[in-house]
């Protein structure tokens, strides 16, 4: 069974500051991770996804993804973030080495970043 | 270029009841997933359609159904309708080719049922 976690319900940053959302997840095999960031009362949009290849991977609106084989991890960075950014962010997983066709999504983190 | 379509944005049923709803892929994409995202939670994966068959299917009862037309539109339907049932509820096209690619969402629609 393939699943991710979101250890954080909320991360609060200034603007201008780093900021990082954490994901770790489980599959047999060799994930495919995505992430997407969900605005009010909207569907989700997609910012970037790791298949293979180089570690860090780059997405819309400045936003970066480093995956981590050994600790399981796919965190989404961005180094200076900005207002517009708040929203609620969710990783997402799919094991291709199944017949597993779906993805499965974690619980989300909402990203508030202040003025 | 056209994203992915839904509708309608928003339903009220009340209990028992049964509710249709329709998407529209992203034009160029095979394979449309539907996925019910309750309030604070992420999606949650329903089924999935490619060529007009029901590909794959999640953890959900057999009231809800759905379809898969030959212009790969999709319809969602849900019968006998419980409270539990309200949550936005998103459909999602892909290309089955590319088991990389990703999803595109549309807005959803808001089930109320009361």
């Amino acid at each position: 069974a393939q699943s991710v976690a979101q250890p954080e319900d909320q991360v609060n940053v200034a603007e201008g500051n780093p900021l990082t959302v954490k994901c770790t997840y489980s599959v047999s095999g060799n994930p495919y991770l995505f992430w997407y960031v969900q605005y009010p009362n909207r569907g989700l949009q997609f910012l970037l996804k790791y298949i293979t290849g180089d570690n860090l991977v780059k997405g819309s609106y400045g936003f970066e993804a480093e995956f981590n084989k050994s600790q399981t991890s796919f965190h989404l960075k961005k180094p200076s973030a900005l207002v517009s950014d708040s929203a609620l962010y969710f990783c997402a997983v799919r094991d291709p080495g199944s017949n597993d066709y779906k993805l499965s999504f974690g619980a989300g983190t909402t990203v508030t970043v202040r003025a | 270029d056209a994203g992915v379509t839904q509708s309608p944005t928003h339903l009220i049923k009340t209990r028992g009841q049964q509710v249709t709803l329709r998407c529209s892929p992203k034009s160029g994409h095979d394979t449309v997933s539907w996925y019910q995202q309750a309030l604070g939670q992420g999606p949650q994966f329903i089924f999935q359609y490619y060529e007009e068959e029901e590909r794959q299917r999640g953890n959900f009862p057999d009231r809800f159904s759905g379809h898969q037309y030959p212009n790969y539109s999709s319809e969602l339907n849900v019968n006998a309708l419980l409270l539990g049932d309200s949550a936005l509820y998103l459909c999602a096209s892909s290309l089955a080719g590319g088991p990389g690619s990703p999803l595109h969402f549309g807005n959803g629609t808001r089930l109320t049922v009361t």
